[in-house]
């Protein structure tokens, strides 16, 4: 069974803070994927990244980086120099990769961040 | 990036009444799209995936007759909320994908229902 664990709820940070985001997800196949989304008070998903089960290469995008450690099974997701905009509810989700193609999304319970000015 | 385009992005709606919710996309053909419901300050749970041309397949705990899903086109899914109660308020997401990049999930704006 696959299951994504956010275990931070609500954090708060102070502006220009670093905060790193934990996710830990379970899974029995090996061909995955792994995602993070932002999700702002208006609803919508933003799509953050996607990251392969066989692509532990670390990847950092202006103030986002993401720390794939497969050892662990954790996909933890840092933002440096935190802003206010940066305030909204961060999901990891995993998705495993059945005969037919991808299947769905299985999501974390979601971290809220907050930043505070 | 894909786009998918969800409508109507807010609907409120008396008890018992049908409601129903559009998922396009845009600029490529899905073959499978998915619904998700969200709660208030939860996480997004999958109630059904639906693949063009054929039923959709419901999680357990979803009712079937209730929450009807038609995957038409491969362009257009909608998901229809019938005989709507208020503890059917939430947040309803489509996100659509495509073959052979089907690893990628393209979501919709949601649509926020309230039941009155």
């Amino acid at each position: 069974a696959q299951k994504v664990t956010q275990a931070q709820t609500e954090i708060s940070v102070v502006e220009k803070e670093d905060v790193t985001l934990d996710c830990v997800y379970e899974t029995r196949d090996t061909t995955y994927y792994l995602f993070w989304y932002k999700q702002p008070p208006s609803g919508e998903l933003v799509f953050l990244i996607r990251r392969n089960s066989f692509d532990e290469q670390n990847e950092i995008s202006g103030r986002y980086s993401w720390n794939f450690q497969k050892s662990t099974s954790s996909f933890n997701f840092t933002i440096t120099a935190s802003q206010v905009v940066d305030s909204a509810v961060y999901f990891c989700a995993l998705s495993e990769v059945g005969d037919a193609g991808a299947n769905n999304l299985f999501f974390g319970t979601g971290t809220r961040l907050t930043v505070i000015p | 990036g894909a786009v998918v385009s969800q409508h109507p992005s807010r609907v409120i709606c008396k008890s018992g009444t049908s409601v129903k919710i559009e998922c396009r996309s845009l600029d490529f053909q899905a073959t499978t799209m998915f619904w998700y419901r969200q709660f208030p300050k939860q996480s997004l749970m999958l109630m059904a995936t639906s693949n063009e041309g054929s039923k959709a397949t419901y999680e357990q705990g979803v009712e079937k007759d209730k929450f009807l899903i038609n995957h038409a086109s491969l362009t257009l899914s909608t998901l229809t909320v019938t005989s709507a109660h208020p503890e059917d308020s939430s947040f309803y997401i489509c996100s659509a994908s495509v073959w052979p990049r089907n690893t990628e999930a393209f979501f919709g704006q949601g649509t926020r229902l309230t039941v009155v």
